[in-house]
């Protein structure tokens, strides 16, 4: 069966710090992988997709960047985090060439003060 | 403007109710898809139905593509329904990005 573990649950961080959350996959080669977002109260928003290892697209430029060093990892970061950055984050995997299932990570709160 | 808007924005019902939410989106979809959002956030993939009409347990969804609308019927409600229903399009040109609704919250009462 496959899993998918997102880090970390929660995090608190002072504005110009930087982040690093984390999502793995076991149980499936090759998925496609997504970073979503949702400030509180707000609309659900892609943020980034992977297809392949290495190679992510962007989707919303909020001074985010994101990375797949490894088939079932991935990765989103910012050296310096702002207000604007709090929210909800999400990452999901669909299998390969299609996403018409998506499955979620139980997501990382992020307050940033 | 909105890619994807829903309604009603939030919804009361009493246990064995039926719900019917709506979606409506602006731009050609190749994709359209439900989740449930629950209370604490986490996110489930409900339905994939670009077109025409699906059903899985007490959920029916059906598309009119061409109206370019969406709605998620919901029979015999019970408490555990209770938490926030979205729907996301593509935009046609590309299945791996996905524009979400603000979507509807509904309150399932005993």
């Amino acid at each position: 069966a496959q899993t998918i573990h997102q880090w970390p649950v929660a995090e608190i961080k002072a504005v110009g710090s930087p982040l690093s959350l984390g999502c793995t996959i076991k149980g499936k080669s090759s998925p496609n992988l997504y970073w979503y977002w949702q400030a509180t109260g707000g609309t659900l928003q892609q943020l980034f997709y992977s297809i392949t290892v290495g190679q992510v697209e962007s989707v919303v430029q909020l001074n985010l960047s994101a990375s797949r060093p490894k088939d079932d990892q991935f990765i989103l970061s910012t050296e310096k985090l702002l207000l604007s950055h709090s929210g909800f984050y999400l990452c999901a995997w669909s299998p390969t060439d299609s996403a018409e299932t998506l499955y979620f990570g139980s997501g990382t709160r992020l307050t940033v003060l | 403007g909105q890619q994807v808007q829903q309604s009603p924005a939030s919804l009361v019902l009493q246990e064995g109710e039926n719900a019917e939410l709506q979606c409506n989106f602006s731009s050609t979809a190749t994709q359209l898809q439900w989740f449930y959002q629950s209370p604490g956030g986490s996110l489930v993939s409900l339905l994939s139905n670009p077109s025409g009409t699906k059903h899985t347990g007490r959920l029916t969804s059906t598309t009119v593509t061409k109206e370019r609308r969406s709605s998620l019927h919901i029979s015999s409600s019970q408490t555990t329904d209770s938490g926030t229903y979205l729907c996301a399009i593509d935009r046609g040109s590309n299945y791996n990005v996905l524009y979400f609704g603000s979507g509807t919250k509904l309150t399932v009462e005993p």
